[in-house]
């Protein structure tokens, strides 16, 4: 699987949307960007995923460069229950694959009053 | 609530003791993982069970024994641990071997402490 650079953390502003860049240049044609947040002592929560499109759900968007060598997640409107480590994690989708992710150091986002 | 139960949420435990984690999920799915998550790193993979079969042991020690008697209970069996395996116990669970999706729902975990 490609290996995934993010910032080690960030500050947002309550009310504003946070971005949160993540940088997968190796990726390749099958594998898929995920995106998974942990707050903090609790269990690590899925939010997105991607392949090439942009993505939008009830939680975020998911924005794919075109050459899809970098993503950013985006929350349009962060809350203070926001605050938590968020992960990318870029994972080949196949029926012969294995099922496991392999979590890095993720992204610390403070969200600030 | 993701619908992956993890009980007990704390355990305390002595290095001659023995426990179990036990796991459970209301959502269909038909693989479990355990995660160890220790103070500052990032979650490390224990193990992976496919359809009740364990399909993954990322060199875990001998320690650890996980159980899986169907696919919606999963067990962590612990036996004579070390200081340095307290930590967040982490289970999840998600489609089987065989589909596309990543997705995966955690549980609460179990904060492990060896004393």
């Amino acid at each position: 699987d490609a290996k995934t650079t993010q910032p080690t953390s960030m500050d947002c502003a309550e009310g504003r949307a946070a971005n949160l860049p993540c940088n997968h240049s190796t990726i390749s044609g099958n594998e898929y960007v995920y995106w998974y947040r942990q707050i903090h002592s609790q269990g690590p929560q899925y939010i997105i995923h991607g392949l090439k499109n942009n993505e939008t759900n009830e939680m975020a968007s998911l924005i794919i460069t075109e050459d899809r060598k970098s993503s950013t997640l985006i929350l349009p409107h962060a809350t203070l229950r926001d605050t938590a480590v968020y992960y990318c994690i870029v994972r080949v989708a196949s029926y012969n694959a294995g099922n496991m992710l392999t979590f890095g150091g993720g992204t610390r986002l403070m969200v600030k009053p | 609530e993701t619908g992956v139960t993890q009980t007990p949420r704390h355990l305390v435990m002595g290095m001659t003791n023995k426990k179990s984690l036990k796991c459970e999920q209301h959502l269909g799915h038909n693989a479990m993982y355990w995660y160890k998550q220790s103070a500052k790193k990032p979650l490390e993979l224990m193990f992976v069970y496919n359809f009740k079969e364990q399909t993954e042991n990322n060199s875990v020690p001998s320690r650890f024994s996980p159980e899986c008697p169907n696919s919606s209970h999963l067990f962590l069996h612990l036996h004579t641990l070390q200081p340095e395996d307290s930590a967040l116990y982490l289970c999840a669970s998600s489609q089987g071997r065989g589909g596309l999706s990543y997705e995966q729902y955690f549980g609460p975990g179990t904060r492990l402490t060896v004393t």
